[in-house]
């Protein structure tokens, strides 16, 4: 019963593919995220849902697209990629009950990602 | 936007002995501030916040401090034991942002025996 999980763990790929990363929490949250950790470690925010609306739009190529069905799941769809895409993808999730608190994440295993 | 740096980038302690990692932020309107653990091929792991009303916080070996005037939150591990060896990460966020988090560029933590 993992809180957040993430399929599949490992993706490799080559380059000008297009491929797809799930991400499912059942702890209840309202939003979710996707983050992006390169090979330095940083972790960089990607986007954001909240009861699967688009909050947080970062500087993303259009390449990237995000889509949650429901708030309990929140995929992540990549187009042609590249060489530079490969990272470690997070999915994250968290309560946003009010705008005037923040809260803590829980994330997922994440997705090693490996364009060739 | 928010920026969040973070020192040091390596720190290598004695078991035993106490391990600090500080940060400092750019927006005054950020209000959370939450530390992340990260061991070598796991997800990151949440070990601690705080929130800007209150000046430090602690739980068993670790705790933090926020000077809020300063801009700037640390970390502070006592007692520190091999299984703390790992990557730490600060962040922080403000309200109505979203709750999106700004992260550090992460502290690689090794305590050797």
């Amino acid at each position: 019963d993992t809180a957040v999980s993430q399929t599949p763990k490992y993706l490799v790929t080559q380059m000008g593919n297009d491929k797809s990363i799930k991400c499912e929490q059942n702890l209840g949250h309202d939003t979710m995220y996707w983050y992006k950790q390169d090979s330095k470690k940083f972790l960089k925010i990607m986007f954001s849902y909240n009861n699967k609306e688009l909050i947080i739009n970062e500087t993303v190529p259009n390449r990237f697209s995000p889509k949650s069905p429901d708030k309990a799941h929140l995929n992540l769809h990549i187009n042609s990629l590249e060489l530079g895409d490969s990272a470690v993808y997070f999915c994250a999730s968290s309560h946003l009950r009010d705008p005037t608190t923040n809260y803590g994440y829980t994330f997922g295993s994440g997705t090693r990602l490996t364009v060739v | 936007g928010e920026n969040v740096e973070q020192h040091p980038s390596t720190l290598s302690v004695q078991e035993g002995d106490s391990a600090v990692i500080k940060c400092t932020y750019s927006d005054s309107a950020s209000n959370y501030f939450p530390w992340y653990k990260q061991e070598l091929g796991k997800r990151p792991q949440l070990i601690i916040d705080i929130r800007s009303n209150v000046g430090e916080k602690k739980d068993q070996r670790i705790a933090v401090t926020l000077n809020k005037t300063a801009k700037h939150f640390s970390l502070h591990i006592t007692e520190t034991q091999p299984e703390d060896s790992a990557v730490y990460f600060c962040a922080a966020s403000r309200a109505g942002g979203g709750n999106k988090l700004t992260f550090g560029t992460g502290t690689q933590l090794k305590v050797e025996l």
